[in-house]
């Protein structure tokens, strides 16, 4: 992997779902991997910041995992709700001080 | 205050305009970024300014000039833009400019070069 890597593109799932996303990066060089939520027409809004490999983090439904040596991570979302529509953007940070962004997951909670 | 704010919300400027786009945090925060997006595209880092000062250039063309007056401030001069450079242009901050720092963002200026 030499870019940062998003799947799937989009998503459609029922309200009461559960879903995760993957976000694949290079292993080389990492310092930190970063999770945003975007709504339509608001501003991106960090959800975690993850630094060390086997690093699981919790925000309310919303939870994360990360391998390092692999180069890939989760985030699960349990039991979807319609506000969780969004687009979910992953970014990787392969020296101090820059990210490289993925392309994102677009999500729609049909209710 | 969490915000980062940025204006104009909107922009279309021809060919031949000046412009500039403007983004303030009062955070106290000491980094501040410049990215663009294209439609469908992830964000693209194009400036780090790091107290105050410019740390990080990602080959941006010259037509693209960043300023940062202080350290809640951050202004993006623009100058003889080409159709392609219209885009999203996102404005983000951090506590300092090392990786492990969340950014915020600021909703974007959408620029129209016609």
């Amino acid at each position: 992997i030499l870019n940062v890597e998003q799947s799937p593109q989009s998503l459609h799932v029922q309200e009461g779902d559960s879903t995760n996303f993957t976000c694949s990066f290079p292993s080389s060089n990492f310092y930190a991997l970063h999770w945003y939520r975007w709504e339509t027409a608001k501003s991106p809004e960090a959800l975690f910041v993850m630094t060390l490999n086997g690093d699981e983090k919790k925000k309310g439904r919303i939870s994360a995992t990360l391998n390092t040596k692999e180069g890939y991570s989760y985030l699960y979302i349990k039991g979807s709700q319609p506000e969780d529509s969004a687009t979910y953007l992953c970014a990787h940070s392969g020296s101090a001080r820059q990210l490289t962004f993925g392309s994102g997951t677009q999500l729609t909670v049909l209710p | 205050d969490t915000e980062v704010t940025q204006t104009p919300k909107h922009l279309v400027m021809g060919m031949t305009n000046k412009k500039s786009l403007k983004c303030e945090q009062h955070m106290g925060h000491r980094a501040m970024y410049w990215y663009k997006q294209k439609a469908k595209k992830p964000p693209e880092l194009m400036f780090v300014y790091s107290y105050e000062k410019l740390s990080i250039n990602e080959s941006v063309p010259s037509r693209f000039s960043p300023e940062c007056p202080n350290s809640s401030l951050l202004n993006l001069h623009l100058h003889a833009l080409q159709p392609e450079d219209s885009a999203l242009y996102l404005c983000a901050s951090s506590q300092d400019s090392t990786a492990w720092n969340e950014q915020f963002f600021g909703p974007g200026t959408r620029l129209t070069v016609l």
